[in-house]
């Protein structure tokens, strides 16, 4: 019974390149959010979707980043020309249906811009 | 708008004696809690909640919480600590906007805990 699945689990990047963070939420669940940490931090949300839309994107950077969930296949964070203060750890945790589901997390991608 | 805040980045306590974690928040409607627990590299794992009726929420590994209201606390404890424990824990609230959906989660800074042998 696989929990949710992020990759990659580390990922370096260059000034200005593009990161993109995959999620598999768990076998059922239809809920992904976003969550990022910064050093020193606690996670942030940043957005919340389902499959093929987007419920809730109020803590998304309203520019290079952005966030899709297709009806096949992970979520997938991008963020584009990325920045050195883009470098955090990137979490994605998922939820089934029923009201006061837990959400459940993924191990991180930790981004590294260079 | 929900906030956490955790008193406290750095907690020791000895192997043995008694945990205590404080977390205050605030909510414009009754809240969510929750308890995570971070290890080194990890992501988090959820220690206990608390969503409707008894205030005393236990948790794995020992852990329990305590919801009051009149204080708008959640303060984790745990009776003998673990050298297994030594972790950081995020105290967090939900954003409860669409009805009973856990939706986006608010957390505190985190609170690292430090086991003395």
């Amino acid at each position: 019974n696989a929990g949710v699945m992020q990759n990659p689990r580390h990922l370096v990047r260059r000034r200005g390149q593009e990161a993109r963070l995959r999620c598999s939420p768990m076998k059922g669940h239809s809920h992904v959010y976003w969550y990022r940490q910064l050093p020193e931090e606690g996670l942030k949300f940043m957005v919340y979707l389902q499959k093929e839309n987007i419920i809730d994107e109020s803590g998304m950077p309203k520019e290079r980043f952005s966030a899709e969930f297709p009806k096949e296949g992970p979520s997938i964070l991008r963020i584009q020309q990325v920045v050195r203060g883009d470098s955090a750890a990137y979490f994605c945790a998922s939820s089934g249906l029923i009201s006061t589901d837990t959400q459940y997390f993924g191990p991180g991608t930790r981004l590294t811009v260079l | 708008a929900q906030s956490v805040t955790q008193l406290g980045s750095h907690v020791s306590v000895s192997e043995g004696a008694l945990v205590l974690l404080r977390c205050n928040y605030s909510s414009s409607v009754p809240p969510y809690l929750f308890w995570y627990v971070q290890y080194p590299n990890q992501g988090l794992q959820l220690l206990l909640k608390y969503t409707t009726g008894a205030t005393l929420v236990k948790g794995i590994n020992g852990f329990e919480a305590e919801f009051k209201k009149s204080e708008t606390s959640f303060h984790l404890t745990k009776p003998s600590a673990h050298m297994s424990d030594a972790a950081e824990y995020f105290c967090a609230v939900s954003d409860r906007k669409r009805g009973n959906r856990d939706d986006k989660i608010i957390f505190g800074k985190g609170t690292r805990l430090h086991i003395l042998p």
